[in-house]
């Protein structure tokens, strides 16, 4: 059992739509991050969530940290082929030594 | 310049050992390694910072790593097994990695035959 479970693990949609992609957990993170990997390269980091409800935006992505830090979700606004890729959360809780990384989404947008 | 590892893919056998290398960004303190494999994702290996382990991942002995006086890291798997094929990423931060921003390499594919 990962500590971190993302939804949905893949999803397919047409250019323009919009998306949301989910990452939840039972345990309180003290912030969470988003990544995007493509094929052959490492993680890149999209941005840092630390308060919770806290809600960052990154041109069409919006990321929104959970009121009590145990989730948190990425919105795609129209999507874009250059937005294809797999998209991970990840964090370190409040009271372990560890990093964590979510089960990543994968996405596909289709021009 | 950005996180460097080598060697970019690597192919031993079972028993063997292998030493992986990463290079951080300059002034970078921190260096962590990960697991990538399609069946668990990415897993947390452990970090080293200021040549001290610091954090570490629920990973067996045969897993190991140092940390040189100017950052640059090594991870060493002794007695390979099958099941250590995997991408292997490492990250540099300026500190501790709960608390700094990660830059990822590019990885170093490792198949064990």
């Amino acid at each position: 059992t990962q500590l971190l479970e993302q939804s949905p693990q893949f999803l397919s949609i047409q250019e323009g739509e919009n998306l949301t992609v989910y990452c939840n957990s039972s345990s309180v993170f003290s912030s969470l991050q988003w990544y995007r990997q493509e094929p052959g390269e490492g993680p890149v980091l999209l941005v840092t969530v630390v308060t919770g409800g806290e809600v960052k935006k990154l041109k069409r992505l919006t990321f929104q940290f959970g009121d009590a830090r145990k989730d948190s979700s990425l919105h795609i606004t129209a999507a874009q082929p250059g937005d294809t890729g797999l998209y991970l959360c990840a964090g370190g809780t409040d009271t372990g030594n560890q990093f964590y990384f979510g089960t990543g989404t994968s996405l596909t947008v289709i021009p | 310049a950005g996180v460097t590892q080598s060697p970019t893919h690597l192919i031993k056998t079972r028993g063997q050992q292998v030493t992986l290398s990463c290079s951080p960004i300059s002034g970078h303190r921190s260096i962590s390694w990960y697991q990538q494999t399609p069946g668990q994702g990415l897993q947390f290996l452990f970090e080293y910072f200021s040549e001290t382990q610091r954090n570490k991942g629920n990973f067996p002995g045969r897993f190991s790593g140092r940390q040189f006086s100017n950052s640059r890291s090594e991870m060493n798997v002794s007695t390979l097994e099958l099941g250590d094929s995997a991408l292997y990423l490492c990250a540099s931060s300026l500190g501790l990695l709960t608390s700094y921003e990660q830059y990822f390499g590019p990885g170093t594919r490792l198949t064990v035959t």
